[in-house]
């Protein structure tokens, strides 16, 4: 099945740097790779995706890079604020039907200091 | 707007005794699942419906059943409730691949 890997576990920054997250998967079927921001106590988000067919996309600050050559994706964060801080899930699947499930990543905590 | 509800957020049940967590959508999603999740660790899938078919996950306990009786809503029992299940329960929903969860529902167990 597939495995996910996610480091670092932790990660602070300075507000208004960037942050980066990477992702790596083991399954070369996987196309549809999610990334969830979760705050204390409440649910996870879905912040943004990429499917297998696009290497990049973006929505304001943050960014996803996907690199299916070497099965790893990024999550980029540009100009931090301290409301970005949460922990991060990056997921993989590779079924759209019946059998649709996401493996995630164990997570890793953002610290943004003011 | 709700778009995937769970019922009820806290939930407070004894060692041993039955309990069950309610979700319902509006998104009219075929996909339902059930996570649960211990604190600083990722969502641990349960099980999922695709439509009225019933998907386990190989190392989901038998205290754990599940009931969909229609699109809108999904139920997670828990026949025996120990110490160990004390969790965050999240309910999802998905139509191409896309999770949308609910807020969960923190269950305790004294």
């Amino acid at each position: 099945g597939e495995n996910v890997e996610q480091h670092p576990s932790t990660l602070s920054v300075q507000e208004g740097d960037s942050a980066v997250i990477k992702c790596t998967y083991s399954d070369s079927a996987s196309n549809y790779f999610p990334w969830y921001k979760q705050e204390l106590g409440k649910r996870p988000q879905l912040i943004i995706d990429i499917r297998s067919n696009v290497g990049e996309k973006k929505d304001q600050r943050i960014a996803v890079t996907l690199n299916k050559t070497a099965k790893h994706f990024s999550l980029h964060i540009t100009e931090t604020q301290p409301e970005d801080s949460a922990v991060y899930f990056c997921a993989a699947s590779s079924d759209s039907g019946a059998n649709s499930k996401l493996t995630f990543g164990k997570g890793i905590t953002l610290s943004v200091r003011p | 707007d709700a778009m995937v509800i769970q019922n009820p957020r806290y939930q407070v049940t004894q060692f041993g005794k039955p309990v069950t967590l309610s979700c319902s959508q509006t998104l009219n999603h075929n996909v339902m699942y059930w996570y649960q999740q211990k604190s600083s660790q990722a969502p641990k899938l349960l099980f999922h419906y695709y439509d009225k078919d019933f998907n386990n996950e190989a190392d989901t306990p038998d205290n754990f059943q599940s009931r969909r009786p229609n699109t809108s809503f999904c139920f997670l029992d828990i026949r025996s409730p120990g110490l160990g299940d004390a969790a965050m329960y999240l309910c999802a929903t998905s139509r191409r691949q896309e999770q949308f969860f609910g807020p969960g529902t923190r269950l305790t167990v004294l």
